[in-house]
């Protein structure tokens, strides 16, 4: 079946620690792939986006993301969290030949950053 | 920054009432949609609104659902008979095109039927 899946619910790192979030698609074609960002009390913000070119992306507030297609992935990172990073991180999908841009969206990650 | 509105932040209301969240898109935006998020769960599709019309709905947006663009800024969710299991947080959207494939979310009205 088409989907998107983050694999981990609660990730718990130390702040300064290195962070990667998993993110795996199952299309026959490679969607447009993004990452969202869901503080406490918050909506939902862009952190980066995928649709072709460069598979290294950078987004806001340090992250990037990696594009590979051989593992139909598009995993997060970020080199040293803060404390800040503490929320909720959803991976997200526009499947391939949408018209109306409706996003499917993976389970969400929690994460906890310990001081 | 222009940002998307939603009212109320949190309503509470006793079942087979009638419920409206209220948005308020980036001014400049054309294209419309609403998500929900039930507690603990992954954040869904209900429906997108463009040109004053529905242009695709999921099997979540039955007839208890409808949404309404009654004037040039405000785009509603309205509810007509609530059910337990349409407690979630929901999520307003808005994009200017459908090139970017960026959303602008709104931070949601959180809805608890009793």
């Amino acid at each position: 079946a088409q989907s998107v899946t983050q694999p981990d619910i609660h990730i718990t790192v130390s702040e300064g620690a290195s962070l990667e979030l998993r993110c795996n698609y199952s299309y026959g074609a490679t969607p447009y792939l993004f990452w969202y960002v869901q503080s406490p009390g918050q909506g939902l913000q862009l952190l980066l986006k995928y649709f072709s070119g460069d598979t290294l992306v950078q987004g806001i507030k340090g992250f990037e993301a990696e594009f590979k297609r051989s593992q139909s992935s598009f995993n997060l990172r970020k080199p040293s969290v803060h404390w800040s990073d503490a929320a909720e991180y959803f991976c997200a999908v526009i499947p391939p030949l949408s018209g109306t841009y409706k996003y499917i969206f993976g389970t969400g990650t929690r994460l906890k950053v310990l001081a | 920054e222009p940002e998307v509105t939603q009212t109320p932040s949190h309503q509470v209301t006793q079942m087979g009432q009638e419920v409206i969240l209220r948005c308020v898109p980036i001014s400049n935006h054309l294209y419309f949609y609403w998500y929900r998020q039930i507690l603990g769960q992954k954040v869904e599709f209900l429906v997108s609104f463009y040109n004053n019309e529905i242009s695709e709905k999921s099997e979540i947006f039955d007839d208890q659902f409808s949404v309404e663009r009654p004037d040039g800024s405000n785009f509603t969710l309205k509810i007509r008979s609530t059910k337990l299991e349409d407690s979630a947080m929901y999520f307003c959207a808005s994009t200017a095109t459908l090139n970017t494939g960026e959303l602008f979310f709104g931070e949601g009205s959180r809805l608890t039927v009793l």
